[in-house]
């Protein structure tokens, strides 16, 4: 059964501060994670990539892997107001890399 | 600027009808996929496409077909639409070709593109 799994929220941090977003998976055998932010009404939009355990960083995101514990997070510095939308983890399975598997998202608020 | 075009925003039918929800993409893409998102069930695969003539079933493909006969077109059908088929569907598409890569290093290329969405209401 190939699960991911994510809090469906919704998570409330102040302006300003640092949301975390997790997501879990089942499938040790994973190779690649994507996190997509999706606002209300539109379509998911590719945010971050990660593929190595460790951080990854891009701007004000952070993506973090570890794949012992089959663990990926995602970290918004400096939460903005903007930020406010439903994050999907998206995960493959094993070295095909054609059909990803979505979480059901959190949805995250950021408070002005 | 690439995209994935679906052809209605907004679809409202009666049940009993036969849909068509189109979907096309400009970037070469192999792989192309069709979902349907509803609130506290996140996203679920109807079907997807490998190349042109090739499907696949995903989780959820009952009381649906695809057709792919053009690389950059995949069409959802829905044979005879009930109210339980009312959702946001969501048509994505993806580089092909990425099994057996020596690990996940050039998987970033296979992320989704996804379209805009259609809201299909079935009355």
């Amino acid at each position: 059964q190939k699960e991911v799994e994510q809090n469906s929220g919704p998570l409330s941090v102040p302006e300003g501060a640092i949301a975390s977003l997790n997501c879990t998976y089942s499938d040790r055998g994973s190779q690649s994670f994507f996190w997509y932010r999706q606002y209300s009404g539109k379509s998911p939009e590719l945010i971050m990539f990660i593929y190595s355990n460790g951080d990854k960083e891009d701007g004000r995101f952070t993506a973090q892997l570890n794949k012992a514990s089959q663990y990926v997070s995602l970290l918004i510095r400096d939460s903005q107001p903007s930020d406010s939308a439903t994050y999907l983890c998206a995960v493959n399975w094993g070295y095909n890399f054609n059909k990803f598997y979505f979480g059901s998202g959190t949805k995250l608020n950021v408070k002005p | 600027d690439v995209k994935v075009t679906q052809s209605s925003r907004y679809l409202v039918k009666r049940t009993g009808e036969k849909v068509f929800l189109e979907c096309v993409q400009d970037m070469d893409h192999e792989n192309m996929f069709w979902y349907r998102q509803d609130p506290g069930l996140g996203l679920r695969l109807i079907y997807f496409s490998y190349d042109v003539k090739m499907k696949e079933k995903g989780d959820i493909p009952e009381g649906y077909s695809v057709s792919r006969e053009k690389k950059e077109r995949f069409s959802l059908i829905l044979e005879s639409a009930s109210t339980n088929q009312t959702s946001m569907y969501l048509c994505a598409s993806s580089f092909g070709g990425g099994v057996g890569l020596s690990g996940g290093l050039d998987s970033h290329a296979y992320g989704y593109t996804f379209g805009s969405g259609t809201r299909l209401t079935v009355v």
